[in-house]
């Protein structure tokens, strides 16, 4: 069965460090998206890509970045980690003729000291 | 920019009682409309989604939404609450961009 999935489930980091985390989908979407997931802010869009080589900021992009080297993965790539990106992090993907809608993987939850 | 707003983080209602969870958004064009749930340490999972093909949409677990466009909402309800709906709840909009913007989210609670 096509899902999507993301490493690591759950990762712990100190301020300043470098952290990568991965999103796999197999649905063959061409669109993905990376949220955070705050207490009462719901979710919030980060980056997304609508294909191979594409990048887009979000909302709240400042301190992130990805790249789409092929169609199944969207790494999302902290720079320099900073406690206020403590998060649950959700990788979603979309299909252009999916009228929209986005299917989630399970999240990773960040903690940064 | 789309916007999204959910009246109450948090209701209570008791098993077999109506559950009605309010959406409300902002749109210059009639959008497309979800209602995700998420279970705890789960990601999202759509319940239900309005595409202009009827005003009132059934989703699962025993959950519908009815558009209004006149009152801009997308309320979802159910008629009897179970102990498995206690979760959060969240609608989203999206025009035609693919993207979707999130409402806070409302936290159920079901009491026995």
């Amino acid at each position: 069965d096509a899902e999507i999935t993301q490493s690591p489930r759950h990762k712990i980091t100190e301020t300043g460090r470098q952290v990568t985390l991965a999103c796999h989908q197999t649905w063959n979407h061409n669109n993905m998206f990376w949220y955070r997931q705050d207490l009462g802010h719901g979710l919030r869009l980060i980056h997304y890509s609508y294909g191979v080589q594409d990048t887009n900021k979000g909302e709240v992009s400042d301190g992130y970045s990805v790249s789409r080297s092929n169609t199944e993965d969207l790494p999302l790539t902290l720079e320099s980690a900073a406690s206020s990106q403590t998060s649950v992090y959700f990788c979603a993907s979309s299909d252009n003729g999916g009228l929209n809608e986005q299917f989630f993987g399970p999240g990773t939850r960040l903690t940064v000291l | 920019a789309q916007s999204v707003t959910q009246l109450g983080s948090h209701v209570s209602v008791s098993e077999g009682a109506l559950v009605l969870l309010r959406c409300n958004y902002s749109s210059s064009v009639p959008p497309y409309l979800f209602w995700y749930v998420q279970y705890p340490n789960q990601g999202l999972q759509l319940l239900l989604k309005y595409t202009s093909a009827a005003t009132l949409v059934k989703g699962i677990n025993g959950f519908e939404a009815e558009f209004k466009k006149s009152e801009t909402s997308f309320h979802l309800t159910k008629p009897s609450a179970h102990m498995s709906d206690a979760a959060e709840y969240f609608c989203a909009v999206s025009p035609n961009d693919y993207k979707l913007s999130f409402g806070a989210g409302t936290t159920v609670t079901v009491r026995a």
